[in-house]
């Protein structure tokens, strides 16, 4: 089946310590993207990539680090400078959107990230 | 800048009813608006999107409507049933296709 797969489900971490949390898709999807979910509020942007090998930060990117090698994949590097990491992690993708796509958006099941 | 607004934060209807769930942006120039439901502690599902160029999008028992002169959508949900509860959330794509989202509004249904 196409879907989206993010891994691990959760994870802990020790201060001090990178993570990174990984996505694959096998929808054919140009766009990938990665949200941040805390309780209470609305999802917010980290990085997004609309073509393999180029990404570009979004809202809330300080802290965090992404790969774009492959069409499939988007990992996502949750570093120790990001000061308050514990959260629910969001992987999405959608065709490009304009010329004719419309974008709809479809996401992974989450990783839920917390640090001791 | 295009913001997104759905008002209530929180729902709670008895099984059975009818109910419109509210999603207000403030710029008209909206490419697209996606509607999504969101279980706890999962990911989103994608339940609508409708175009700019649409009025609305049915599936099964639920109805989105675009109004972009109002700068409003909203999200009918015919015959409620338990299992409709989640915390449903909106997002529009602007004119620079950048999604805006909206909090969410929480649905409880009561058997």
């Amino acid at each position: 089946d196409g879907g989206i797969t993010q891994s691990p489900k959760y994870l802990f971490r020790k201060e001090g310590q990178n993570v990174t949390l990984s996505c694959e898709q096998n929808l054919n999807h140009d766009a990938m993207y990665w949200y941040r979910q805390d309780p209470g509020q609305g999802l917010r942007l980290i990085y997004y990539s609309q073509i393999v090998n180029d990404f570009q930060k979004g809202d809330i990117a300080e802290g965090y680090s992404v790969s774009r090698e492959k069409k499939e994949s988007f990992p996502l590097t949750v570093t120790s400078a990001q000061k308050n990491p514990t959260a629910f992690y969001l992987c999405a993708s959608s065709i490009k959107v304009g010329a004719g796509g419309a974008g709809e958006l479809f996401f992974g099941e989450g990783s839920r990230l917390t640090v001791l | 800048k295009q913001e997104v607004t759905q008002i209530p934060a929180a729902l709670s209807v008895p099984e059975g009813e009818n109910l419109v769930l509210n999603c207000s942006f403030t710029d008209s120039a909206i490419y697209n608006l996606q509607w999504f439901r969101q279980d706890p502690g999962k990911g989103l599902t994608s339940l609508l999107l409708i175009q700019s160029s649409q009025r609305e999008q049915t599936s099964g028992r639920l109805n989105a409507s675009l109004d972009k002169s109002s700068g409003r959508s909203t999200l009918y949900i015919a015959a409620s049933q338990p299992g409709d509860s989640a915390t449903y959330l909106c997002a529009g794509r602007d004119s620079n296709y950048q999604l805006i989202w909206g909090a969410g509004t929480k649905l409880i249904i009561k058997p």
